[in-house]
């Protein structure tokens, strides 16, 4: 299958500072990625959708002006997380597709703001 | 009505038992399903993926789907305790984008 990367892969910040998570596709070229959140026992919670160049569709409920993504390049998209809070601590996943093809995710990002 | 539904378990099976997930959908246009796998503390990781009713076969795996139920199961054969873990069922939605079900979790006891 397709090769899908994250870095950080554990990041630990204080509260109220910005955390940048990058998503790469590595052997292929993403037009959608997508970023989840998924807490401890519970289920992946989709986030928001982008593409390639344009804006990103937020899911409801998630705050766009807290979770900022930038999908600048066909194998790039970061997540932003502004002015971290405790409550932001949670495991971020990406995933990436080509056109109408199977999603791959990477490996996630566990996030832990104190 | 959840988009997606999976019972959540936990389902436990003997090993070289027959592990049966099951998963239902709710949107009738769907028409791309998939399997995940999860392991504890890891992100999910494609098992299978079926787009037209019946069996499809992949080493110990089988899934099954029925478009006239909405109804989509993954089989695992000759189960080992190293396929316990987390079994998420994913639906392509009529956007294109994948929705995914609560996930079953499966423990196989040696």
């Amino acid at each position: 299958g397709a090769v899908v990367s994250q870095h950080p892969s554990r990041v630990i910040c204080k509260s109220g500072t910005s955390v940048k998570i990058e998503c790469r596709s590595l052997d292929f070229q993403a037009t959608t990625m997508f970023w989840y959140r998924q807490f401890p026992k519970k289920s992946l919670m989709l986030m928001a959708t982008s593409n390639e160049g344009s804006k990103a569709t937020y899911e409801q409920g998630v705050e766009k002006d807290k979770f900022l993504i930038n999908h600048a390049s066909l194998t790039l998209s970061t997540l932003t997380v502004t002015s971290a809070h405790p409550e932001d601590s949670s495991f971020y996943i990406c995933s990436a597709r080509r056109l109408a093809e199977t999603q791959y995710f990477g490996p996630g990002t566990r996030l832990l703001v104190l | 009505q959840k988009e997606v539904e999976q019972n959540s378990g936990p389902l436990s099976v003997p090993e070289g038992a027959i592990a049966s997930l099951n998963c239902t959908y709710s949107d009738r246009v769907s028409q791309s399903f998939f399997w995940y796998r999860q392991y504890s503390g890891k992100s999910p990781e494609l098992i299978m993926s079926i787009y037209s009713n019946g069996d499809k076969e992949d080493g110990r795996f089988t899934a099954q789907l029925n478009k006239a139920s909405q109804y989509v199961s993954l089989l695992i054969r000759d189960s080992q305790p190293s396929d316990s873990a987390t079994y998420l069922c994913a639906v392509n939605d009529n956007n294109n984008d994948m929705r995914f079900g609560a996930g079953t979790r499966l423990t196989v006891k040696p």
